[in-house]
């Protein structure tokens, strides 16, 4: 069974401190690899998405890496700011049925 | 332009009644989605939509759960009888094709009771 992991589960940031998310997945055969942010209350929204080939992609302060070779990726957030507060869910696709494996999520609370 | 939309924001209801969501998905997009979100947990897909075909039902409880997409835009999805168990966030998603980006709508919120 294809399946995402996450961690940590929830962590606690000082406003302009930098934080490191982590996705671990089994999904195969891999066709992509999303991070997508969801506010409280709102569906959630994509923030970098990335192939096999690519193995990093910035968006604004969010820095996602993958390593397709050992199935892990990180989303590195920098100046974390009191907006970043959400949770961040990795999202793995396949490429032989079009599905999409979605992690529980990382719930990042930035404090003033 | 508008993004994802779904109706009721909010539902309580009783357990063994029905209720019915609604989602408009982004103009031009011939994927629409819907999920289930569990608090602290991921969505999970109960059903994928190709223009109006149903391409991927294999997660919806079909003794209870129903879903149509008409015309191939607006959906409905509908949970006749509801149960304690189906409290959670029901999300409509949006793509232009499968495997492209998808867009997600603010959910319904349900709480049986």
């Amino acid at each position: 069974k294809n399946q995402v992991e996450q961690s940590p589960q929830s962590l606690i940031i000082l406003e302009g401190k930098n934080c490191t998310l982590q996705c671990n997945y089994t999904v195969s055969p891999f066709s992509n690899l999303r991070w997508y942010k969801q506010d409280t209350g709102r569906g959630p929204v994509s923030l970098t998405i990335m192939t096999f080939s690519e193995n990093t992609k910035s968006n604004g302060r969010y820095t996602a890496t993958l390593d397709a070779d050992t199935k892990q990726s990180s989303l590195h957030i920098t100046a974390s700011q009191l907006s970043d507060s959400a949770s961040y869910i990795c999202v793995v696709g396949s490429s032989n049925d079009y599905k999409l494996s979605f992690g529980a999520g990382t719930t990042v609370t930035v404090r003033a | 332009e508008a993004g994802v939309v779904q109706s009721p924001r909010y539902k309580i209801i009783e357990k063994k009644q029905p209720v019915a969501f609604w989602c408009n998905p982004i103009s031009g997009h011939n994927t629409l989605y819907w999920y289930r979100q569990n608090l602290g947990q991921g969505p999970e897909l109960l059903i994928r939509y190709e223009n109006e075909e149903a391409v991927d039902d294999s997660q919806l409880p079909k003794d209870r759960f129903s879903a149509e997409r008409l015309k191939g835009v607006d959906s409905t999805l509908k949970i006749q009888p509801a149960e304690l168990g189906d409290s959670a966030v029901y999300l409509c998603a949006s793509s232009l094709r499968v495997q492209e980006t998808q867009y997600f709508g603010p959910g319904t919120r349900l709480l049986v009771l």
